[in-house]
């Protein structure tokens, strides 16, 4: 199974600040990767596809990027709904697997 | 807009089989454009994707999973389900069901909210 590992697992911010969390994969999976958000209670909802590619519906101060083993999620200027869970996803090769999640806190 | 929603028993014992349906809102598992995946989240797994079907009824299994999984579906009422069987602790977690593409396969890009599933005694 390919690995994901996601860093932090937590970040600590304020609203306006800009942050990035970063996913590293175990083998090369090209750009096949979406970031999701998670709220409690609350369905996760794709933000990224292809490792960049914005989801239709979702502001664009989310930004993906990277290719290869390394991509990394950017939230330019935190929006008070931003505070929930994000986890990277790769869909390179089944089974399909996912990083531990980064708590986005105030 | 399209809508899955989980169902299902919050608390399973040891051992028995742990079911959940997915109904389907807004849209058809009919629809030959997409798979429909579970997906379940815990303390010490994590996100983990546990298998798919589409709507000819090919399923695909992680293969941690594979030997105790049966996915199905019931076209006529819109909705897929989940059987896990043998269950133990380790299998308490918030199970999701999910949209997923045919192409590409694996992007999941739609979220049921999920269902919390304890397995005690």
């Amino acid at each position: 199974d390919i690995q994901l590992t996601q860093s932090p697992s937590t970040l600590s911010a304020s609203v306006g600040d800009t942050v990035s969390i970063t996913c590293r994969a175990s083998q090369t999976i090209n750009t096949w990767v979406a970031w999701h958000q998670q709220k409690p209670g609350k369905a996760p909802k794709l933000l990224i596809y292809r490792a960049s590619n914005l989801q239709s519906g979702v502001p664009p101060r989310f930004s993906g990027s990277g290719s290869g083993t390394e991509f990394t999620l950017t939230i330019s200027g935190l929006q008070p709904e931003d505070f929930a869970t994000y986890y990277c996803q790769q869909y390179k090769s089944p089974p399909w697997t996912f990083g531990r999640g980064t708590n986005v806190e105030i | 807009q399209l809508q899955l929603q989980e169902s299902g028993p919050g608390l399973v014992r040891p051992s028995e089989t742990l079911s959940l349906t997915c109904t389907v809102s807004g849209g058809s598992i009919s629809n030959g454009d997409y798979f429909w995946d579970w997906l379940r989240l815990s303390p010490g797994r994590g996100l983990e994707w546990i298998g798919s079907i589409n709507q000819w009824g090919t399923t695909y299994y992680n293969p941690s999973l594979q030997s105790r999984v049966i996915i199905s579906a019931a076209t006529s009422k819109n909705q897929f389900s989940l059987e896990l069987m043998s269950v133990t602790a380790t299998d308490t977690g918030l199970y999701f069901c999910a949209r997923d593409p045919q192409n590409p396969r694996g992007l999941i890009d739609q979220w049921g909210q999920g269902t919390r599933v304890t397995v005690s005694s």
